[in-house]
């Protein structure tokens, strides 16, 4: 069961711009997750947002979270080459399941 | 160094023959999960386990069987394999405390013909 839905579903931009990512999730949730994943390999944990949370910033990324419209967005600024990747949201409700959107495919040309 | 270490990193094999992939854990997790990645469906939960010798199903548990006999090995076994269960497979785990991780294997990639 799908939960997360993220767009755009590809994004391509150059190099030194930003990418905005959302996520729209359909039940309350306690806590909101980013992963990135590089093609073929795991998922790597980015960031966790709290359901109490409105804005979350760790070094080049930006989450925000938005519980009155059930969505998310995830801002990397100034990208870089090595940033090309699939970036999932994840959401985390009260049965404590971690449910994955269906990712974004950001291509970061140099 | 802490991971999650999956085997086999690729797999090829033939209908009905079993198969198990391996997964284990360094950093004492009680949660632990598998997971199966599909081109448009992103990611499905197949199995879960909260501790030793609890196990649950997932989303899509059909065709799969885990256990948990060791806080750090969650094993995925394919007793028939079919072709529907090509697929690229993760296992991750995670402590249990609610805004916890999750910590992912570097997968399997798994071709059933």
């Amino acid at each position: 069961s799908q939960q997360g839905e993220e767009d755009p579903q590809a994004l391509s931009i150059q190099e030194g711009e930003n990418a905005t990512m959302n996520c729209s999730y359909k039940t309350s949730i306690n806590n909101l997750q980013w992963y990135r994943q590089n093609s073929g390999r795991g998922l790597v944990h980015l960031i966790l947002i709290r359901s109490n949370e409105r804005e979350k910033h760790s070094g080049r990324l930006r989450v925000t979270l938005d519980t009155s419209k059930k969505s998310s967005s995830l801002l990397i600024t100034a990208s870089r080459a090595a940033d090309t990747a699939s970036y999932f949201c994840a959401t985390r409700g009260a049965t404590n399941k971690l449910i994955f959107g269906t990712g974004t495919l950001l291509a970061v040309q140099p | 160094e802490a991971q999650v270490t999956q085997n086999p990193r690729y797999l090829i094999t033939v209908t009905g023959k079993k198969l198990t992939v391996t997964c284990s854990q360094n950093m004492n997790h009680e949660y632990m999960s598998w997971y199966r990645q599909d081109p448009g469906l992103g990611l499905r939960q197949i199995y879960y386990s909260m501790n030793v010798e609890v196990t649950d199903k997932g989303d899509v548990p059909e065709g799969y069987k885990v256990s948990r006999k060791e806080k750090r090995n969650f094993p995925l076994i394919l007793e028939s394999p079919s072709p529907n269960q090509t697929s690229l497979y993760f296992c991750a785990s995670s402590s249990t405390a609610a805004n916890s991780p999750l910590h992912f294997g570097n997968g399997t990639r798994l071709t059933v013909t």
